[in-house]
């Protein structure tokens, strides 16, 4: 079975600071994974994803994630923190790709605080 | 090009009320996929439609239903509504059958049961 664990449910950083939000998962196929962020009373927009290319994977925003699969983690970091990336963030996996019908499996989301 | 679009935005239904909820795809995608996001929490697995039949199901009562129609807009409904239904409905798109190159989600429909 596949599961993601999110390692913080709250971040907070200064502006201009790394951001670095932990992400570990499981799963018993060769998986894909995911990070996506949700502003408040918005929907759910996709940072990055990885999907067995290269294991560094860089997204919008200047957001990055590494997929070390000895490590079983896909870590989101950004270099310097803006005001406008406090939001919810969500590590997300799927399974094997020839399953039809497959859910996307959410972590529990990380809140990330950016202080001026 | 329009993303995934849902309609309506808020509603607010009393309890044992019947709701739907609608969402049309992005143009070219044939899967819908529809999520339940209880406040404070991910996101849930409802359905997923693919080629309008259904490919998947997540652990929801028989309550809760879903179509999927010729132009690949789709429809959720929930029967006899509980105030634990209360959440943020999110529907998602893609152009294949599987979640593994991710999806596409609207921005939701936040329904309050009363």
């Amino acid at each position: 079975a596949q599961s993601v664990t999110q390692l913080d449910s709250h971040v907070s950083v200064s502006e201009g600071t790394p951001v670095l939000l932990r992400c570990n998962y499981s799963s018993s196929y060769s998986p894909s994974l995911f990070w996506y962020v949700q502003h408040p009373n918005k929907g759910l927009q996709l940072l990055l994803k990885y999907t067995s290319a290269a294991t560094l994977v860089k997204g919008i925003n200047g957001f990055e994630a590494e997929f070390k699969k000895s490590e079983t983690s896909f870590h989101l970091t950004k270099p310097s923190a803006h005001m406008s990336d406090a939001a919810e963030y969500f590590c997300v996996v799927s399974p094997s790709p020839d399953q039809a019908g497959t859910a996307l499996i959410f972590g529990k989301g990380t809140t990330l605080s950016v202080s001026s | 090009d329009a993303g995934v679009t849902q309609s309506p935005t808020h509603l607010i239904k009393t309890r044992g009320q019947q709701v739907t909820l609608r969402c049309s795809p992005i143009s070219g995608h044939k899967s819908v996929s529809w999520y339940q996001q209880v406040l404070g929490q991910g996101p849930q697995f409802i359905f997923q439609y693919y080629e309008k039949e259904e490919r998947g199901r997540g652990n929801f009562p028989d309550r809760f239903s879903a179509r999927q129609f010729p132009n690949y807009s789709s429809e959720l409904n929930v029967n006899a509504l509980l105030l634990g239904d209360s959440a943020l409905y999110l529907c998602a798109s893609s152009g294949g059958p599987s979640s593994f190159y991710g999806y596409t989600f609207g921005s939701g429909t936040r329904l309050t049961v009363v």
